[in-house]
């Protein structure tokens, strides 16, 4: 079993849809929970990072970390054509961990 | 602030020969680089941790050997792919961590562009 599970995709919505990722995972000693976003051929970037359960709202993206049920959401409203990317979610155990466990990504295309 | 570069952004080359590519951390002083590796439709796996003049940690089943790494300065680091064959075709992205930048209990890591080696 993978650490970090994440439904590749792709996920096509129309424009303007609340788009909804997730991820699960098994390992208990994640503190640290981020998204990325990955255009084509380039690096990822960070959206946003949560720390422990709760929600982080920014902007039109909010992140959620349920760590009973060891589940993370990516929630983006108002979904735009420039929001198709590959979003990636990634874990740390650590707030100085040397390692981040990614998920596969999802392949995002949001439909003009 | 905080911009990683790598160089070159792709290379192809002959079966056998050796690749080098190049990370720099451009406005920041990076402490700690990582070397990933990522194939088509897949995620990012780590293949390596380095400090600065130290020598680097590989991740199980990643041969040292074959993939050098030398980070050097504080803002330079380069991963050789040695003896390079198709199979080590692949998507290579570096990131780069700098305690000083770090936000609250967390210290991010900031990625490169990355490097798409194809081996012949």
């Amino acid at each position: 079993q993978k650490e970090v599970e994440q439904d590749p995709g792709p996920l096509s919505v129309p424009e303007g849809a609340i788009v909804s990722l997730n991820c699960t995972y098994s390992n208990s000693a994640f503190q640290y929970f981020m998204w990325y976003r990955q255009y084509s051929r380039k690096g990822p970037e960070l959206l946003m990072y949560t720390y422990s359960s709760g929600n982080k709202e920014d902007g039109r993206f909010t992140a959620q970390v349920d760590k009973s049920s060891k589940y993370i959401s990516l929630f983006i409203r108002d979904s735009q054509p420039s929001d198709s990317a590959t979003y990636l979610c990634a874990m740390s155990a650590h707030s100085s961990a040397s390692k981040i466990i990614f998920g596969s990504g999802t392949r995002l295309s949001i439909r003009p | 602030g905080a911009v990683v570069s790598q160089h070159p952004s792709w290379v192809i080359c002959k079966s056998g020969t050796s690749v080098k590519i190049e990370c720099r951390s451009l406005d920041f002083q990076a402490t700690t680089m990582f070397w990933y590796r990522q194939f088509p439709k897949q995620s990012l796996m780590l293949m390596a941790t380095s400090n600065e003049g130290s020598k680097a940690t590989y991740e199980q089943g990643v041969e040292k050997d074959k993939f050098l790494i030398n980070h050097a300065s504080l803002t330079l680091s380069t991963l050789t792919v040695t003896s390079a064959h198709p199979e080590d075709s692949s998507f290579y992205i570096c990131s780069a961590r700098d305690l000083g930048l770090g936000k609250s209990s967390y210290n991010e890591q900031f990625f490169g562009p990355g490097t798409r080696l194809t081996v012949l």
